[in-house]
């Protein structure tokens, strides 16, 4: 990827576990997005958290940076089959550049 | 909010025809647009950023003469495909910057994609 890595690059879980997901960069970031893709579809953005921000929540999902680490993970709860997608982290230092992306499976 | 459009969204042509790719931003004005290419089961690629009224930022290893930026108004960023290839088949994304957004904030808006097949 062009900026950093995530872990796992897939992950298989049951519905109703938890999912989550962790991101690595490389540079200093305004913000770092997460965005989920269906395959073969566009980009939906699911929350950003901005580079002074610690942790922020969204519905079942809740999302972490630690800038001294350069790293942030994705949580998502009671996840549902329909949550099955892939996940990108995206840093925006003035332009966007996505982590490499973890394949979630929920299974029913 | 703000829309990015992206057409087409499928598109099949032969080796050695040019294909072109448009990006519009729908309600707000846009000065950088960004291209973005992806294969199947990876991540997306910046390929190049696009400026209006300016020649477009290359990432390393993407070809500017392959893979031709316009970026003429502040609404619409078009790229072309000179002379496709099969290892040209991939999905193309743009992104559009919101410019009156703040740079703090959330600026970006993803047009839905095109899938090339070279043929």
């Amino acid at each position: 990827s062009q900026q950093g890595e995530e872990d796992p690059q897939a992950l298989s879980i049951q519905e109703g576990e938890n999912a989550t997901m962790n991101c690595s960069y490389k540079t200093s970031i305004n913000n770092l997005q997460w965005y989920r893709q269906n395959s073969g579809r566009g980009l939906v953005h699911l929350i950003l958290i901005r580079s002074n921000e610690r942790e922020k929540h969204s519905g079942r999902l809740r999302v972490t940076l630690d800038t001294s680490k350069k790293s942030s993970s994705l949580l998502i709860t009671a996840s549902r089959a329909a949550d099955t997608a892939s996940y990108f982290c995206a840093t925006d230092a003035n332009d966007m550049r996505f982590g490499a992306g973890t394949r979630l499976t929920v299974k029913p | 909010g703000a829309v990015v459009s992206q057409h087409p969204s499928r598109v099949i042509c032969k080796s050695g025809t040019s294909v072109k790719i448009e990006c519009r931003s729908l309600d707000f004005q846009a000065t950088t647009m960004f291209w973005y290419r992806q294969f199947p089961k990876k991540s997306l690629m910046l390929m190049a950023t696009s400026n209006e009224g300016s020649k477009a930022t290359y990432e390393q290893g993407v070809e500017k003469d392959k893979f031709l930026i316009n970026h003429a108004s502040l609404t619409l960023s078009t790229l072309t495909v000179t002379s496709a290839h099969p290892e040209d088949s991939s999905f193309y994304i743009c992104s559009a910057r919101d410019q009156g957004a703040p740079s703090s904030n959330y600026g970006y808006t993803f047009g839905s994609g095109t899938r090339l097949t070279v043929v």
